[in-house]
């Protein structure tokens, strides 16, 4: 089946801007989770979305960075006022979130990612 | 907050010698460990993942690795490193202790080079 998909794929974009990344889940996966990869932090997570509650917004850097999650599906990240040190490659992931059977998380498959550049 | 240390930065191996990648986790009880491979310009894909069921875990392409409680430790193992083997392995934990989804934190990842 098809997997986690994300767009745009690269977005170049000037320092001050807005830009907004969209995330498609695996369907039927209720766990969605954004991710960022930089090579000075490494791989950080931002936020997750579990079903109906609350969002875990523990992970955002800055009151710059938001996500919302329409329907129980797709989802957008957008970060405001783009900074230089906001260029990463951002990564979503879904999953089917806990296994009581296996007393583990379920796995987290990732999409390929939008490689952010600000000018 | 539980955390993983990958102990080496790069590894480099001979094609066809065993692979060892070193990876040790903090964790107030049981963890959701994994592991996870990047290939250049590709995206993240699973190895395998550790469960309560048993602490030797096989995972894909020849991959296994030891939950060893007593050492905190969850190392990587091949027993015959391929050319397609390289590539940036991430260790990855839960961010919390619990049940319940939640995001993952990664390791700083080990570049495993193969040498012919």
């Amino acid at each position: 089946g098809a997997g986690v998909s994300q767009s745009p794929s690269n977005k170049v974009t000037e320092k001050g801007k807005d830009v907004e990344l969209r995330c498609d889940p695996i369907s039927g996966h209720t766990a969605l989770y954004w991710y960022r990869q930089s090579l000075g932090q490494g791989l950080e997570f931002l936020i997750y979305f579990q079903g109906n509650s609350a969002p875990d917004k523990s992970g955002l850097p800055s009151d710059r960075f938001s996500a919302e999650r329409t329907g129980g599906s797709v989802s957008t990240l957008t970060i405001q006022r783009t900074q230089q040190e906001d260029s990463a490659v951002y990564l979503c992931a879904s999953s089917l979130g806990w296994s009581s059977l296996a007393g583990t998380q379920e796995t987290q498959y990732f999409g390929p990612g939008t490689r952010l550049l600000v000018l | 907050a539980q955390s993983v240390t990958q102990l080496d930065s790069h590894v480099s191996v001979s094609e066809g010698t065993p692979v060892l990648l070193r990876c040790n986790y903090s964790s107030s009880y049981s963890p959701s460990l994994f592991w996870y491979v990047q290939h250049p310009n590709k995206g993240l894909q699973l190895l395998l993942k550790y469960t309560s069921a048993a602490t030797l875990v096989k995972g894909i392409n020849g991959f296994e690795a030891e939950f060893k409680k007593s050492e905190t430790s969850f190392h990587l193992t091949k027993p015959s490193a391929h050319m397609s083997d390289a590539a940036e392995y991430f260790c990855v934990v839960s961010r919390r202790a619990g049940g319940g989804a939640d995001g993952l934190t990664f390791g700083k990842g080990t570049h495993l080079i193969i040498q012919p």
